[in-house]
Protein backbone atom coordinates (compact mmCIF):
# COMPACT_ATOMS: atom_id res chain seq x y z
CA UNK A 1 0.00 0.00 0.00
CA UNK A 2 1.36 3.64 -0.95
CA UNK A 3 2.33 5.79 2.20
CA UNK A 4 0.75 8.24 3.17
CA UNK A 5 1.82 11.70 4.70
CA UNK A 6 0.07 14.01 7.35
CA UNK A 7 0.49 17.35 9.35
CA UNK A 8 1.28 16.14 13.05
CA UNK A 9 -1.32 18.44 14.61
CA UNK A 10 -3.92 20.88 13.61
CA UNK A 11 -5.95 23.12 15.13
CA UNK A 12 -9.34 24.71 14.14
CA UNK A 13 -11.96 27.27 15.43
CA UNK A 14 -15.58 25.38 16.66
CA UNK A 15 -18.15 25.74 13.60
CA UNK A 16 -15.29 26.50 11.15
CA UNK A 17 -14.32 24.25 8.33
CA UNK A 18 -11.88 21.81 9.45
CA UNK A 19 -8.99 20.85 6.11
CA UNK A 20 -7.10 17.90 6.85
CA UNK A 21 -4.44 17.42 4.16
CA UNK A 22 -2.83 14.30 2.87
CA UNK A 23 -0.05 13.54 0.62
CA UNK A 24 0.13 10.14 -1.31
CA UNK A 25 2.26 10.54 -3.86
CA UNK A 26 3.17 7.10 -4.82
CA UNK A 27 -0.56 5.79 -4.66
CA UNK A 28 -1.43 3.55 -7.36
CA UNK A 29 -4.58 3.70 -10.49
CA UNK A 30 -5.79 0.78 -8.27
CA UNK A 31 -5.66 2.42 -4.73
CA UNK A 32 -8.19 4.18 -2.87
CA UNK A 33 -7.88 6.90 -0.42
CA UNK A 34 -9.70 6.23 2.75
CA UNK A 35 -10.28 8.32 6.04
CA UNK A 36 -10.67 6.83 9.88
CA UNK A 37 -10.78 8.63 12.88
CA UNK A 38 -9.81 7.92 16.26
CA UNK A 39 -11.46 9.84 19.55
CA UNK A 40 -9.72 9.37 22.65
CA UNK A 41 -9.70 5.69 24.08
CA UNK A 42 -12.07 4.78 21.87
CA UNK A 43 -11.66 2.19 18.12
CA UNK A 44 -11.51 3.83 15.01
CA UNK A 45 -14.20 5.59 13.03
CA UNK A 46 -15.34 5.34 9.29
CA UNK A 47 -15.62 8.62 7.67
CA UNK A 48 -15.11 8.45 3.52
CA UNK A 49 -13.11 7.34 0.99
CA UNK A 50 -13.04 7.60 -2.82
CA UNK A 51 -10.86 6.70 -5.66
CA UNK A 52 -10.36 9.52 -7.72
CA UNK A 53 -14.00 11.40 -7.93
CA UNK A 54 -14.45 14.04 -5.11
CA UNK A 55 -16.85 12.55 -2.57
CA UNK A 56 -19.42 13.89 0.38
CA UNK A 57 -21.38 12.14 3.15
CA UNK A 58 -23.30 13.24 6.17
CA UNK A 59 -19.52 13.26 7.95
CA UNK A 60 -17.38 14.88 5.64
CA UNK A 61 -16.22 15.44 2.27
CA UNK A 62 -13.22 14.56 0.09
CA UNK A 63 -11.48 16.40 -2.38
CA UNK A 64 -8.60 13.81 -4.40
CA UNK A 65 -6.63 16.15 -6.56
CA UNK A 66 -6.73 15.54 -10.01
CA UNK A 67 -3.32 13.79 -10.07
CA UNK A 68 -4.27 11.75 -6.96
CA UNK A 69 -1.40 12.48 -5.42
CA UNK A 70 -2.93 14.02 -2.81
CA UNK A 71 -6.41 14.56 -0.78
CA UNK A 72 -7.79 17.18 1.72
CA UNK A 73 -10.73 16.13 4.28
CA UNK A 74 -13.02 18.45 4.45
CA UNK A 75 -15.23 18.57 7.88
CA UNK A 76 -17.29 21.69 6.84
CA UNK A 77 -18.30 22.56 10.86
CA UNK A 78 -16.40 21.46 13.15
CA UNK A 79 -17.49 20.58 16.37
CA UNK A 80 -15.69 19.76 19.86
CA UNK A 81 -16.92 16.48 19.18
CA UNK A 82 -14.64 16.57 15.94
CA UNK A 83 -11.34 16.27 18.07
CA UNK A 84 -9.61 12.98 17.33
CA UNK A 85 -6.77 11.55 15.63
CA UNK A 86 -7.38 11.68 11.36
CA UNK A 87 -5.72 8.91 9.91
CA UNK A 88 -5.33 8.73 6.04
CA UNK A 89 -4.81 5.61 4.26
CA UNK A 90 -4.29 4.01 1.10
CA UNK A 91 -5.31 0.56 -0.13
CA UNK A 92 -6.04 -1.77 -2.39
CA UNK A 93 -9.93 -2.46 -2.12
CA UNK A 94 -10.53 -6.18 -2.33
CA UNK A 95 -13.90 -7.76 -2.11
CA UNK A 96 -12.47 -10.08 0.86
CA UNK A 97 -11.35 -7.57 3.25
CA UNK A 98 -7.84 -6.06 2.90
CA UNK A 99 -5.66 -4.48 5.47
CA UNK A 100 -5.41 -1.14 6.74
CA UNK A 101 -2.21 0.01 7.54
CA UNK A 102 -2.12 3.29 10.46
CA UNK A 103 0.40 6.21 9.98
CA UNK A 104 0.58 8.35 12.73
CA UNK A 105 -2.41 10.53 11.91
CA UNK A 106 -3.67 14.12 12.22
CA UNK A 107 -4.13 15.40 15.68
CA UNK A 108 -7.16 17.80 15.08
CA UNK A 109 -8.32 20.22 18.29
CA UNK A 110 -11.06 21.97 18.05
CA UNK A 111 -11.06 24.61 20.04
CA UNK A 112 -14.60 26.61 21.76
CA UNK B 1 -22.49 2.25 10.51
CA UNK B 2 -22.53 -1.86 11.09
CA UNK B 3 -21.81 -2.47 14.62
CA UNK B 4 -18.39 -4.10 15.92
CA UNK B 5 -18.99 -4.93 19.75
CA UNK B 6 -15.25 -6.06 22.02
CA UNK B 7 -15.62 -7.61 25.43
CA UNK B 8 -14.81 -7.16 27.70
CA UNK B 9 -13.93 -3.00 27.40
CA UNK B 10 -11.74 -3.46 30.23
CA UNK B 11 -9.66 -6.07 32.27
CA UNK B 12 -6.91 -6.03 34.74
CA UNK B 13 -4.78 -9.76 35.15
CA UNK B 14 -2.26 -11.13 37.30
CA UNK B 15 1.10 -11.46 35.17
CA UNK B 16 1.00 -15.36 34.09
CA UNK B 17 -2.56 -15.72 33.68
CA UNK B 18 -4.82 -15.77 30.46
CA UNK B 19 -6.72 -13.05 28.73
CA UNK B 20 -9.73 -13.92 26.55
CA UNK B 21 -11.20 -10.68 24.07
CA UNK B 22 -14.33 -11.73 22.55
CA UNK B 23 -15.09 -9.19 19.14
CA UNK B 24 -18.41 -9.95 17.45
CA UNK B 25 -20.21 -8.30 14.06
CA UNK B 26 -23.68 -7.58 15.22
CA UNK B 27 -25.80 -6.75 12.20
CA UNK B 28 -23.39 -8.33 9.66
CA UNK B 29 -21.33 -11.33 8.88
CA UNK B 30 -17.52 -10.73 8.59
CA UNK B 31 -15.53 -13.17 7.04
CA UNK B 32 -12.34 -11.63 7.91
CA UNK B 33 -11.22 -10.03 10.98
CA UNK B 34 -8.53 -8.15 12.15
CA UNK B 35 -6.75 -7.89 15.74
CA UNK B 36 -4.97 -4.39 16.14
CA UNK B 37 -2.76 -3.84 19.11
CA UNK B 38 -2.26 0.38 20.41
CA UNK B 39 0.48 1.82 22.92
CA UNK B 40 -0.16 5.05 24.35
CA UNK B 41 0.55 8.20 21.97
CA UNK B 42 1.30 5.69 19.34
CA UNK B 43 -0.70 4.42 16.14
CA UNK B 44 -2.40 0.98 15.66
CA UNK B 45 -0.45 -1.72 15.01
CA UNK B 46 -1.95 -4.64 12.91
CA UNK B 47 -1.43 -7.81 15.10
CA UNK B 48 -3.21 -10.57 13.26
CA UNK B 49 -5.87 -11.75 10.52
CA UNK B 50 -8.35 -14.00 11.65
CA UNK B 51 -10.47 -16.10 8.83
CA UNK B 52 -13.40 -17.68 9.48
CA UNK B 53 -13.08 -21.66 9.61
CA UNK B 54 -9.07 -21.05 9.14
CA UNK B 55 -5.57 -20.14 10.83
CA UNK B 56 -5.09 -16.49 11.73
CA UNK B 57 -2.08 -14.91 9.62
CA UNK B 58 0.24 -12.64 12.08
CA UNK B 59 2.53 -10.39 11.31
CA UNK B 60 5.74 -10.71 11.53
CA UNK B 61 7.37 -10.15 15.38
CA UNK B 62 3.87 -10.88 16.84
CA UNK B 63 3.92 -14.95 18.54
CA UNK B 64 1.53 -16.86 17.42
CA UNK B 65 1.47 -19.15 20.32
CA UNK B 66 1.16 -15.85 22.75
CA UNK B 67 -1.92 -14.27 21.12
CA UNK B 68 -4.26 -17.02 20.07
CA UNK B 69 -6.99 -16.15 18.00
CA UNK B 70 -10.01 -18.19 17.01
CA UNK B 71 -12.85 -17.21 14.25
CA UNK B 72 -15.28 -19.98 14.76
CA UNK B 73 -18.11 -18.00 12.79
CA UNK B 74 -18.91 -15.05 10.19
CA UNK B 75 -19.54 -12.97 14.00
CA UNK B 76 -17.30 -14.34 16.51
CA UNK B 77 -13.61 -13.83 17.02
CA UNK B 78 -11.14 -14.31 19.89
CA UNK B 79 -8.31 -13.15 20.43
CA UNK B 80 -6.33 -14.95 23.98
CA UNK B 81 -3.35 -13.15 25.66
CA UNK B 82 -1.39 -16.49 26.97
CA UNK B 83 0.58 -15.72 29.92
CA UNK B 84 0.43 -12.34 30.10
CA UNK B 85 3.03 -9.96 31.38
CA UNK B 86 2.93 -6.65 31.83
CA UNK B 87 4.51 -5.19 28.59
CA UNK B 88 1.18 -7.06 26.74
CA UNK B 89 -0.83 -4.07 28.54
CA UNK B 90 -1.93 -2.35 25.79
CA UNK B 91 -5.45 -1.12 23.88
CA UNK B 92 -6.62 -4.01 21.99
CA UNK B 93 -8.95 -3.25 18.88
CA UNK B 94 -10.80 -6.14 16.76
CA UNK B 95 -12.04 -5.08 13.28
CA UNK B 96 -14.44 -6.76 10.98
CA UNK B 97 -14.44 -6.38 7.11
CA UNK B 98 -17.88 -6.32 5.87
CA UNK B 99 -18.58 -3.91 3.02
CA UNK B 100 -15.95 -1.51 4.72
CA UNK B 101 -14.01 -2.36 7.78
CA UNK B 102 -15.68 -1.33 10.77
CA UNK B 103 -14.09 -1.34 14.27
CA UNK B 104 -14.99 -2.27 18.19
CA UNK B 105 -14.74 0.15 21.05
CA UNK B 106 -11.54 -1.76 21.97
CA UNK B 107 -10.32 -3.16 25.20
CA UNK B 108 -7.47 -1.78 27.46
CA UNK B 109 -6.02 -4.78 29.59
CA UNK B 110 -3.43 -3.89 31.84
CA UNK B 111 -1.34 -6.68 33.51
CA UNK B 112 0.14 -6.13 37.05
Amino acid sequence: DAKTTQPTSMDCAEGRAANLPCNHSTISGNEYVYWYRQIHSQGPQYIIHGLKNNETNEMASLIITEDRKSSTLILPHATLRDTAVYYCIVRVQETSGSRLTFGEGTQLTVNP
Amino acid sequence: GAVVSQHPSWVICKSGTSVKIECRSLDFQATTMFWYRQFPKQSLMLMATSNEGSKATYEQGVEKDKFLINHASLTLSTLTVTSAHPEDSSFYICSASGNEQFFGPGTRLTVL
